[in-house]
């Protein structure tokens, strides 16, 4: 299976909000709430942002929520501060197995 | 304050073994699956295998089925990944990542121990 489709940059001054798309098939992202978001600041471990799509771990920051439509999952980040320049990473369940896919990465830029 | 801590990583030839392990605490190891997840170099998140709270289910990602084999030690709070026939395309950080159990996210992650395969 291919990786998830992720958008391989995406930019925004602070203060601003944006929003990273991950576009899956009605195998996997459609047809399962059982979409994770992770930030991932390189050299460090990667941190669990929203999992089962819309809910956000204890831990994680209010200014990121999650949806679907479809087959394309969503994170948004409100509010942008500099602490948010990462990798993000979407991660969806896929049918019939044991396993996940995950996104190809979007770097976030804080202008 | 849960910790996943790995080791074992380093340079190894083509067609060589190594095997990677992770302590784990701060968390009940024994009821946790456990997963192994790899990143390339300039690439992506990769799943690469995972197993159950007791060890009596394994998953491997299809590339490496037949040449990876996971494993856990719940008595050391201990995985562990052997890795033989090793290929270029093996070269990543390997990550040792609590998975939840049915929702197919991972909560803990460990800093990441780099294989390199090359000659």
């Amino acid at each position: 299976q291919s990786a998830l489709t992720q958008p391989a940059s995406v930019s925004g001054s602070p203060g601003q909000s944006i929003t990273i798309s991950c576009t899956g098939t009605n195998s996997d992202v459609g047809s399962y709430n059982l979409v994770s978001w992770y930030q991932h600041h390189p050299g460090k471990a990667p941190k669990l942002m929203i999992y089962e799509v819309t809910k956000r771990p204890s831990g994680a920051s209010n200014r990121f929520s999650g949806s679907k439509s479809g087959n394309t999952a969503s994170l948004t980040i409100s509010g942008l501060q500099a602490e948010d320049e990462a990798d993000y990473y979407c991660c969806s369940y896929v049918g019939g197995t044991t396993s996940v896919l995950f996104g190809g990465g979007t770097k976030l830029t804080v202008l | 304050e849960v910790q996943l801590v790995e080791s074992g990583g380093g340079l190894v030839q083509p067609g060589g073994s190594l095997r990677l392990s992770c302590v784990a605490s701060g968390f009940t190891f024994s009821t946790s699956w456990m997963t192994w997840v790899r990143q390339a170099p300039g690439k992506g998140l990769e799943w690469v295998a995972n197993i159950k709270q007791d060890g009596s289910e394994k998953y491997y990602l299809d590339s490496v089925k037949g040449r990876f084999t996971i494993s856990r030690d719940n008595a050391k709070n201990s995985l562990f990944l052997q890795m033989n026939s090793l290929r270029a395309e093996d070269t990543a950080v390997y990550y040792c990542v609590r998975e939840s159990t049915y929702d197919y996210y991972f909560d803990y992650w460990g800093q990441g121990s780099l294989v390199t395969v090359s000659s």
